[in-house]
């Protein structure tokens, strides 16, 4: 079965800092790998996903993500992190058929942003 | 062009009661899947919906059934309703060729 860990629960960065939010996964062929950021109340925005290629892929926002096999991780990061980038993030991984495949979701990890 | 819109936003229900949610999907969008999202929690699936059947399901009672319609839009229903149903409900469209896009969610209070 798949699952997702997102180890972090909270975390606290200073607005211009940078910011790296971990991921990792449990599947057993080549994953589809996803991040989506919600805003408090709201629902899930893409920020990017992972299907095959380059390992390092760029979303929006100017957020980009590494997929590393060896590690079964798919961390998220940017530079410099904006006051705006205050809400809950979640890593989620697809099941094995094309892109319209179930997504099963890691628990979040909500971001605070300190001016 | 719009993108995944649900209905209602908020509903408040009564335990043993049955609540029906609305998504209509993206633009170009055939498929349908709806999470739900308790507090605190990521989205788990409930169910998937392609060429108006049930394609896939998650670890969800019986009580959780669905429905799709010709224009691809969907619906959830759940009948005999637990304090535990209380969550954000969320419809996400997606096509062969596009990954799932996420509606707004509708929030369900059970007391």
């Amino acid at each position: 079965a798949q699952s997702v860990t997102q180890p972090d629960i909270h975390i606290t960065v200073s607005e211009g800092a940078s910011l790296e939010l971990r991921c990792n996964y449990s599947y057993g062929a080549t994953p589809y790998l996803f991040w989506y950021v919600q805003s408090p109340g709201q629902g899930l925005q893409l920020l990017l996903k992972y299907f095959s290629g380059d390992t390092l892929v760029q979303g929006i926002k100017g957020f980009e993500a590494e997929f590393k096999r060896s590690q079964s991780s798919f961390n998220l990061r940017k530079p410099s992190v904006h006051w705006s980038d205050a809400a809950e993030y979640f890593c989620a991984v697809g099941a094995d058929f094309g892109t319209a495949s179930k997504l099963t979701f890691g628990t979040g990890t909500r971001l605070q942003v300190t001016l | 062009d719009a993108g995944v819109t649900q209905s209602p936003t908020h509903l408040i229900k009564t335990r043993g009661q049955q609540v029906t949610l609305r998504c209509s999907p993206k633009s170009g969008h055939d498929t349908v899947s709806w999470y739900q999202q308790a507090l605190g929690q990521g989205p788990q699936f409930i169910f998937q919906y392609y060429e108006e059947e049930e394609r896939q399901r998650g670890n969800f009672p019986d009580r959780f059934s669905g429905h799709q319609f010709p224009n691809y839009s969907s619906e959830l229903n759940v009948n005999a309703l637990l304090l535990g149903d209380s969550a954000l409900y969320l419809c996400a469209s997606s096509s062969t060729v596009d990954t799932q896009y996420f509606g707004p969610g509708t929030r369900l209070t059970v007391l």
